[in-house]
């Protein structure tokens, strides 16, 4: 069965903290994605990677950076975590029309 | 951008009844997809529609892909309490380097 994980269900990090959000796919996708969702906002794109070491900036990339060194592992950073990124954070991959998507990181920032 | 609407926000029905999502944009898109997110997990395919007015079952769901490629519907039939969850449609301009356009998602609610 075809698998994206994301390294932790749950993260509690103090604002200012450099935050790491790391997913690995098994299924040789080319295409990665970081979603943010929130209430009422639905999914919203992040950042996303056509291949390794390529990156495009999604619709809210403000406060985020993202690195691809490898074909099955996508990073989300945070450089300085901020309340206002307390979110339920989602990764996918894909290589055609459907996304698999991770189980989420629920990361809370105090 | 591209844009897909899906209203209400939140859909209350009792257990055994029918139900109804339909997901809209003033986009074409030539491919629609339905996701389904249970609580506390990412969203799944349910069904995924390639043709301008094809109809597509997956068990009690059953999903058509409106003729002006401008719209889709989701039917859920007998509802179960495992229905529970919020209901994402999507939508893809295919092309190079293409990607998901989500809706906002309904959460979906079934009183036993």
């Amino acid at each position: 069965d075809v698998k994206v994980t994301q390294s932790s269900r749950y993260l509690v990090k103090r604002t200012g903290e450099k935050v790491f959000l790391e997913c690995v796919q098994d299924m040789d996708h080319e295409n990665m994605f970081w979603y943010r969702q929130d209430p009422g906002l639905g999914l919203r794109l992040i950042y996303f990677s056509y291949d390794v070491k390529m990156k495009e900036k999604g619709d809210i990339p403000e406060g985020y950076s993202v690195s691809r060194e490898k074909k099955e592992r996508f990073s989300l950073i945070l450089e300085s975590a901020s309340t206002n990124q307390t979110s339920m954070y989602l990764c996918a991959s894909s290589i055609n029309y459907g996304y698999t998507f991770g189980s989420g990181t629920r990361l809370t920032v105090v | 951008g591209q844009q897909l609407n899906q209203s209400p926000q939140s859909m209350f029905i009792q257990e055994g009844e029918d139900v109804s999502m339909n997901c809209t944009s003033s986009s074409i898109f030539n491919t629609w997809l339905w996701y389904k997110q249970d609580p506390g997990e990412g969203p799944v395919l349910l069904i995924a529609l390639y043709k301008a007015g094809e109809l597509t079952s997956n068990g009690r769901l059953t999903a058509q892909f409106g003729i002006t490629r401008k719209d889709s519907f989701l039917n859920i039939s007998a509802s179960i309490p495992s229905d529970v969850g919020i209901y994402f449609c999507a939508g893809l301009v295919t092309g190079a380097n293409s990607k998901l356009t989500f809706g906002k998602g309904i959460t979906l609610s079934v009183r036993p």
